[in-house]
């Protein structure tokens, strides 16, 4: 079993609509959480940073953390065909190296 | 504050050669971390730097080597250049190695 899945997609949506993306872990040790976006042939942009369990929110996103199931989500809210990209989930023990999910592409049709 | 860059943007070498790369991390980050990234296996952690001394290493051949200077930048040196080595190289600052992460542009290293 890997240690953190993510489904690769592609997920394909109408602009305004509200995108749901997850991974799941296999490591309880697991604290602190990340959402990156990746555009084609850039480096990863840094979206949302959650420590422990809870959501946050920033703007069009929510991230939630359930640690008891061991399940991550990223909503965005009224996407834009801006937002196309594909999108990783990352999350370390502490002062460990990031584990990332494969990534799942995103593409959102105007 | 100015992002994390990373020189060269694009690099083209030939297999037993070898490699050097350059990050420059966010002012006042003292971690920096080295990943690989391949189509096939994602986002691979090399290597991480805080204060000049490694504290994690992942799982690549003695190849993959890196350092830190005082100033917190960063080199990763590849030796003996293989096919399977093309990706794209990240480097990742943080201030203090515990937690987010953030990312320069990327090195796009093609081996022929």
């Amino acid at each position: 079993q890997k240690e953190v899945e993510q489904d690769p997609g592609p997920l394909s949506v109408p602009e305004g609509a509200i995108v749901s993306l997850n991974c799941t872990y296999s490591n309880s040790a697991f604290q602190y959480f990340m959402w990156y976006r990746q555009y084609s042939r850039k480096g990863p942009e840094l979206l949302m940073y959650t420590y422990s369990s809870g959501n946050k929110e920033d703007g069009r996103f929510t991230a939630q953390v359930d640690k008891s199931s061991k399940y991550i989500s990223l909503f965005i809210r009224d996407s834009q065909p801006s937002d196309s990209a594909t999108y990783l989930c990352a999350m370390s023990e502490g002062n460990t190296p990031l584990v990332f999910g494969k990534g799942t592409r995103l593409s959102v049709i105007a | 504050k100015a992002g994390v860059t990373q020189t060269p943007r694009y690099l083209i070498k030939t297999r037993g050669q070898q490699v050097t790369l350059s990050c420059s991390p966010i002012s006042g980050h003292r971690s920096v971390s080295w990943y690989q990234q391949t189509p096939g296996q994602g986002l691979q952690f090399l290597f991480e730097y805080f204060s000049e001394t490694q504290r994690n290493k992942g799982n690549f051949p003695g190849r993959f080597s890196g350092r830190q200077f005082s100033n917190s930048r960063s080199e990763m040196n590849v030796s003996t250049l293989e096919l399977g080595d093309s990706a794209l190289y990240l480097c990742a600052s943080s201030p203090t190695g515990v937690g987010e992460q953030y990312f320069g542009p990327g090195t796009r290293l093609t081996v022929t």
